[in-house]
């Protein structure tokens, strides 16, 4: 297996613009979760989903982040409108029964 | 509230000492623990876990880690020191509900000099 795969791994965007990640899980894991880095605060968690249904979105920011999983090969954060400050790694994660494993993740520069 | 706490933003130790990473918790019950590693521009990577069983827990690399239920801790490990395992560490837990959700540490940056 390839691992979780994430999808640019860096994005460079102005102010205003859409932004959309992309992540396919370990096949078979049947979480998947989405996760910030950033300096200041380390890793969040944003949400995740079980069975493709998501199941804690509480460490979304705002309203402007959204995410989906339309099935269990894909998931999707998207960003809209980007602001500076959501500058930061976003890193996606899958797991079973057992550990998560994580993709490398996505450089996000909002300018 | 639920945490997780390194209390070392940076360890550093000499290569072929033997290192230590501390890691407390706060979480209700008997939380799984982890160890995740970070090397630079790359995503975490699992080093161990403990469940139940053993309080010492062998991982990847040659790292351990012991857990002490009394103190509420979880420090890494390791004999001997590489220039190698130079990177950042990161404690986790992951609640005894019904979700598989990890709290993370804020972690904590390694440096080993030759």
């Amino acid at each position: 297996d390839a691992g979780v795969i994430q999808s640019p791994r860096h994005e460079v965007t102005e102010m205003g613009q859409e932004v959309t990640l992309r992540c396919k899980p370990i096949s078979g894991h049947d979480y998947l979760f989405w996760y910030r880095q950033t300096m200041m605060r380390g890793l969040e968690l944003l949400i995740y989903f079980n069975n493709n249904v998501p199941i804690d979105d509480s460490g979304m920011p705002e309203d402007r982040f959204s995410a989906k999983m339309p099935n269990a090969s894909f998931s999707t954060l998207k960003i809209q409108p980007s602001e500076p400050r959501d500058s930061a790694v976003y890193f996606c994660a899958s797991n079973s029964q057992r550990e998560a494993f994580f993709g490398q993740g996505t450089r996000l520069t909002v300018v | 509230a639920q945490s997780v706490a390194q209390p070392e933003d940076q360890v550093n130790v000499a290569e072929g000492n033997p290192l230590t990473v501390k890691c407390t918790y706060s979480v209700s019950g008997n939380p799984y623990l982890f160890w995740y590693v970070q090397y630079p521009n790359r995503g975490l990577q699992f080093l161990l876990k403990y469940i139940t069983g053993d309080n010492l827990v062998k991982g990847s690399y040659g790292f351990e880690a012991e857990f002490n239920k009394s103190q509420t801790s979880f420090h890494l490990k390791k004999p001997s020191a590489l220039v190698s395992d130079s990177a950042l560490y990161f404690c986790a837990v992951r609640p005894l509900d019904s979700s598989y959700k990890l709290i993370f540490g804020s972690g904590t940056r390694l440096l080993v000099r030759p």
